[in-house]
């Protein structure tokens, strides 16, 4: 089974419509990322979480929100949904080091790809 | 927002051949870099990460990182077409203690056999 799972893989919707991604780890993880991808604009950070009290915006935010309802389930939310949030989305983990100034290697789920018509 | 440059490609070797794949970034206080490889329609995968000046490698794969110049690089020898793919490079921002990568748009390789 796979360590980091998303669902649904792939989705179409309208614009205005809420719609949730759910991404789902089991790999004993501690921090948990969302990114959005585009042609031409590479991965984009739109929240990310360090633990279940701290979650915090990344780079595109606005139009998403997020809840981390456990360590291992970390949910993104378009509350109304527009053609430009189409994009292939993905989930990605880590985990932290003590005295860990240098990073640690994120882990990706397998994507959703996000249509809005 | 920091930066992090890649040529788009497609960068074409023919098997066999050495690859050759360059990423800058603008953070000079960036400490640690990672390769990723991405197949298309697929997640990307984590391929090496380097956190000081010289080279590392593993397998057939080099990373290289000159913090003075603000470019890290990634050699592939002994091309297979199996590597044609796209290559991400991304960036730790700064020493904040925790990870928070940008990425670069990815270079596209291709293999021909």
């Amino acid at each position: 089974d796979a360590d980091v799972t998303q669902t649904p893989r792939n989705r179409i919707t309208k614009t205005g419509k809420r719609i949730m991604l759910e991404c789902s780890q089991t790999k004993g993880h501690d921090r948990m990322y969302w990114y959005r991808q585009d042609p031409g604009l590479g991965l984009r950070l739109i929240y990310y979480s360090f633990d279940v009290k701290d979650i915090n915006k990344g780079e595109i935010s606005d139009g998403y929100s997020v809840s981390r309802q456990a360590q291992a389930k970390f949910s993104l939310s378009l509350e109304s949904a527009i053609p430009n949030q189409t994009a292939l989305y993905f989930c990605a983990t880590s985990v932290s080091r003590t005295g860990g100034r240098f990073g640690e290697t994120q882990y990706f789920g397998p994507g959703t790809r996000l249509l809005v018509l | 927002q920091k930066e992090v440059e890649q040529n788009s490609g497609p960068l074409s070797v023919p098997e066999g051949a050495i690859a050759s794949l360059n990423c800058t970034y603008s953070d000079r206080g960036s400490q640690s870099f990672f390769w990723y490889r991405q197949y298309s329609g697929k997640s990307p995968e984590l391929i090496m990460f380097i956190y000081s000046n010289g080279d590392k490698e593993d397998g057939r794969f080099t990373a290289q990182l000159n913090q003075a110049s603000q470019y890290v690089s990634l050699l592939i020898r002994d091309s297979q077409p199996s590597d044609s793919a796209t290559y991400l490079c991304a960036v730790n921002e700064e020493n904040t203690g925790f990870q928070k990568l940008v990425f670069g748009t990815g270079t596209r390789l291709l293999v021909s056999p």
